[in-house]
């Protein structure tokens, strides 16, 4: 049990669907993120919702799109993926400027 | 370029062998975090180091991070196939949240 809940843990869709990845965590932590890890490549912070603002990485694509209606819960929606979209997708929480503390185990997207 | 690199890359041992991998930076970092990921999983934190030139010990493990906070290695002794993992290395710059994470080492310890 790491405090954040992922859920689906993996998912297959087609490149014309619509899905959403969620995250919960009830650590008291106020920031969270969406990170995607993709083989051979590095983790990638793709949004952070911290202290209720949000910050993005000028390179996701707009296919990609975050929401947090709440400080314990994240949303990731994704529409038109790409094959290349397929990776794992992790969730993070953390208390804002103290450090990443706890990751949720992931959601294996695949895009077929 | 990669802002935060880790060596080596893959390293295989035999069970109760010593090792150790290395995060560098040419940049200093305001913090720095490892983490052990295994496969399917999420990366699970080990320590963060904020204080150039400390050092952290848990259990079989030492950490250390360098006196001009742009690098850090990690040594762990007697190493045994639970060991077996991803290892990643994460910067902190100026407090703020941008996390850069390294490549990562990938462990694999034989019993």
């Amino acid at each position: 049990e790491t405090g954040v809940t992922q859920t689906p843990r993996h998912l297959v869709m087609g490149m014309t669907n619509k899905k959403s990845l969620k995250c919960e965590q009830h650590l008291g932590h106020n920031a969270m993120y969406w990170y995607k890890q993709s083989a051979k490549k590095p983790l990638e912070l793709m949004f952070v919702y911290s202290l209720e603002e949000r910050v993005e990485n000028n390179s996701v694509p707009s296919r990609f799109s975050p929401e947090c209606p709440n400080s314990s819960h994240l949303f990731l929606h994704l529409h038109t993926l790409q094959p290349e979209d397929s990776a794992l997708y992790l969730c993070a929480s953390s208390q804002a400027y103290r450090g990443i503390a706890f990751f949720g185990q992931g959601t294996r997207l695949t895009v077929v | 370029t990669q802002l935060l690199e880790q060596s080596p890359q893959f390293l295989s041992i035999q069970e109760g062998e010593n090792l150790t991998v290395y995060c560098n930076s040419s940049s200093v970092f305001s913090s720095l975090q490892w983490y052990r990921q295994e496969p399917g999983e999420g990366p699970v934190l080990l320590v963060t180091v904020v204080t150039g030139g400390e050092v952290k010990k848990l259990k079989r493990l030492t950490f250390q991070f360098g006196d001009a906070r742009k690098d850090s290695s990690l040594h762990i002794t007697a190493a045994q196939p639970g060991d077996t993992g991803l290892y990643l290395c994460a910067g902190a710059r100026n407090y703020g949240q941008n996390f850069v994470f390294g490549p990562g080492t990938r462990l694999s310890v034989l019993p």
